[in-house]
């Protein structure tokens, strides 16, 4: 069965400093991942996501994943956070030989301090 | 270009009421979805479906019932509502490879007094 998990309630980071967001996946096949953003009264918008090839992929407003396949993780990064980052973040994942189900992490919220 | 609307934004139900959440896409995609968002819960899949006239059970369909009738439309309904279905709704669609985003509507708050 699919599963992800968000292992952080929240995140706090310090404006300028480096953010990671944490989630490890669970597929029974090859598993494609992909991270969405949450602004308050918000439907989910996009980030990025893994299919194959490069383990380190780039997305929307500066963000990047890094995938690793022995850990079963795709971490969430951002060089330098900004105040607004802070938003709800949702870890996804879709394993193609389940009928394509979407399956989604229980959200870590971001909170960057000025 | 609207992408994915939900019909209501906002409904207030009593306890034993019925009603129909609408979720329309004009991006001509395969499937689509329908969540709940719970607060500590993250989004828990209710149905979804892969195609025209299929649907198919999620992580939590008890209470829930969902049709694909046409393409663009993906219907959810509570037959008889109750106060735990309290949450807010989303629907998404995206397109029939297994590898691309979803899109996500902006949602429906639903409360059942």
């Amino acid at each position: 069965a699919q599963s992800v998990a968000q292992p952080e309630d929240q995140v706090n980071v310090a404006e300028g400093n480096p953010l990671t967001v944490k989630c490890t996946y669970s597929v029974s096949g090859n598993p494609y991942l992909f991270w969405y953003v949450q602004y308050p009264n918000r439907g989910l918008q996009f980030l990025l996501k893994y299919i194959t090839g490069d383990n380190l992929v780039k997305g929307s407003y500066g963000f990047e994943a890094e995938f690793n396949k022995s850990q079963t993780s795709f971490h969430l990064k951002k060089p330098s956070a900004l105040v607004s980052d802070s938003a709800l973040y949702f870890c996804a994942v879709r394993d193609n030989e389940s009928s394509y189900k979407l399956i989604f992490g229980s959200g870590t919220r971001l909170l960057v301090r000025p | 270009n609207a992408g994915v609307t939900q019909t209501p934004k906002f409904r207030v139900l009593k306890t034993g009421q019925s009603m129909t959440l609408l979720c329309a896409q004009d991006m001509n995609h395969e499937y689509m979805y329908w969540y709940r968002q719970d607060p500590g819960m993250g989004l828990r899949l209710i149905h979804y479906s892969v195609g025209e006239g299929t649907t198919a059970k999620g992580e939590v369909p008890d209470g829930y019932n969902v049709s694909r009738l046409k393409k663009q439309n993906f219907l959810l309904g509570l037959e008889s509502a109750a106060p735990s279905q309290t949450s807010v709704y989303f629907c998404a669609s995206s397109s029939g490879t297994a590898n691309t985003e979803a899109f996500f509507g902006q949602g429906t708050r639903l409360t059942v007094v």
